[in-house]
């Protein structure tokens, strides 16, 4: 079965500077990759998504992942963080079978002014 | 175009009790997903439908049940509430296909006392 591991609890970073958020994956055939992002009281919000093509996948807010198939990571990147970027930031794969959608547990960004 | 809308926005039910949680479809899908979200956790996936029909289900036991209405409107039913089922419950629409990006809804916040 398909799953997805987000190691760092907690990220800090200040107000301009680059921001990674990673991720790890786990699947049985080519993997569907998604990064959302969910505010407080709110529901997640989609950021972008890897299917096929391009390993550098370019998504909305300025955010951006690089997939990278031998080390079976997605991490997420922001060249210029916002303090308006603090969030709670979920990983997500989806595979074929059995169709349904495995989300990490979720890093915690925090930009600080 | 509407976005995906989820009633009640929260809910308090004692053990024992049954629940059902609504969710309405961002205009043009056809697929419904339902995720429960514990404290501090990443969603989990509860089960999918896909034109009223069930197209795939997570590791939740069968007092968890669901409809998927012709207008693509969904209800999430959960019988026997237990305490451990307090949680953030979140709708998710999407076009068909895996790689499509799912849509999620504000979520129900449940309680069981």
């Amino acid at each position: 079965a398909q799953s997805v591991a987000q190691p760092e609890d907690q990220v800090n970073v200040a107000e301009g500077n680059p921001l990674t958020v990673k991720c790890t994956y786990s699947v049985s055939g080519n993997p569907y990759l998604f990064w959302y992002v969910q505010y407080p009281n709110r529901g997640l919000q989609f950021l972008l998504k890897y299917i096929t093509g391009d390993n550098l996948v370019k998504g909305s807010y300025g955010f951006e992942a690089e997939f990278n198939k031998s080390q079976t990571s997605f991490h997420l990147k922001k060249p210029s963080a916002l303090v308006s970027d603090s969030a709670l930031y979920f990983c997500a794969v989806r595979d074929i079978a059995p169709n349904d959608m495995r989300f990490g547990a979720g890093t915690r960004l925090t930009v600080k002014p | 175009e509407t976005g995906v809308t989820q009633s009640p926005t929260h809910l308090i039910k004692t053990r024992g009790q049954q629940v059902t949680l609504r969710c309405s479809s961002q205009s043009g899908h056809n697929t419904v997903s339902w995720y429960q979200q514990a404290l501090g956790q990443g969603p989990q996936f509860i089960f999918q439908y896909y034109r009223e029909e069930e197209n795939g289900r997570g590791n939740f036991p069968p007092r968890f049940s669901g409809l998927q209405f012709p207008n693509y409107s969904s209800e999430l039913n959960v019988n026997a509430l237990e305490l451990d089922d307090s949680a953030l419950y979140l709708c998710a629409s999407s076009l068909e296909g895996d790689g499509d990006e799912q849509f999620f809804g504000p979520g129900t916040r449940l309680t069981v006392l």
